[in-house]
């Protein structure tokens, strides 16, 4: 099955800075690539996705990069804000029916 | 659209015992799936449906049971607690017949302790 690794586990950088969290996958037929972002006691939220067709996507100051022959993506935070703390998760899906595979999750934190 | 439902926000059992947590979703979605969230573990998928008759299992699927009469309902049942089943369970749906449709939608979750 698919496994994804997420790095780093914890990533603090100052306010206005930006901050970049890297995830690996590991089969080649996993099309499916969305970010979450949980806060403490809530639900997870799509914050951005990108599927296997398409090399970059941006959202304002969020932006996500895949590539598929290294198979690795990255999610982009730009000018960071004190709202941006949270936990992140990278996940990835296949073609078939089995779901999303999450990686383990980065606490980012923003210093003032 | 109240979207994706659970019920309860927590429960505390025995082990031994067994329950059932509700998920209910009001958007039509095909698609339903099951997470376990553990510290440190990010989200794990325990079971999934791509409709209503239809499920299976998923990465950490024992201990737990599924059915799927319903397209709104997909409640998941734990046979006989165990500690190792202390968790915060989510309840998602996506309107892809086979998950890759787009956004899954989380529900609230379900803090479980099992003592």
């Amino acid at each position: 099955g698919e496994n994804v690794e997420q790095h780093p586990s914890t990533l603090s950088v100052q306010e206005g800075d930006s901050a970049v969290i890297k995830c690996t996958y590991s089969d080649s037929a996993s099309n499916y690539f969305p970010w979450y972002k949980q806060e403490l006691g809530k639900r997870p939220q799509l914050i951005i996705d990108i599927r296997s067709n398409v090399g970059e996507k941006k959202d304002q100051r969020i932006a996500v990069t895949l590539n598929k022959t290294a198979k690795h993506f990255s999610l982009h935070i730009t000018e960071t804000q004190p709202e941006d703390s949270a936990v992140y998760f990278c996940a990835a899906q296949g073609g078939g029916a089995d779901g999303l595979t999450f990686g383990k999750g980065t606490h980012l934190i923003i210093q003032p | 659209n109240a979207g994706v439902t659970q019920t309860p926000k927590f429960q505390v059992l025995k082990t031994g015992q067994s329950m059932t947590l509700q998920c209910a979703q009001d958007m039509n979605h095909e698609y339903m799936s099951w997470y376990r969230q553990d510290p440190g573990m990010g989200l794990r998928l325990i079971h999934y449906s791509v409709g209503a008759g239809i499920t299976d299992q998923g990465e950490v699927p024992n201990g737990y049971n599924v059915s799927r009469s319903t397209t709104e309902d997909f409640p998941l049942r734990l046979l006989s607690a165990a500690p190792s089943q202390t968790s915060v369970y989510f309840c998602a749906s996506s309107y892809g017949q086979f998950g890759g449709g787009g956004e899954q939608f989380f529900g609230p979750g379900t803090r479980l302790t099992v003592l």
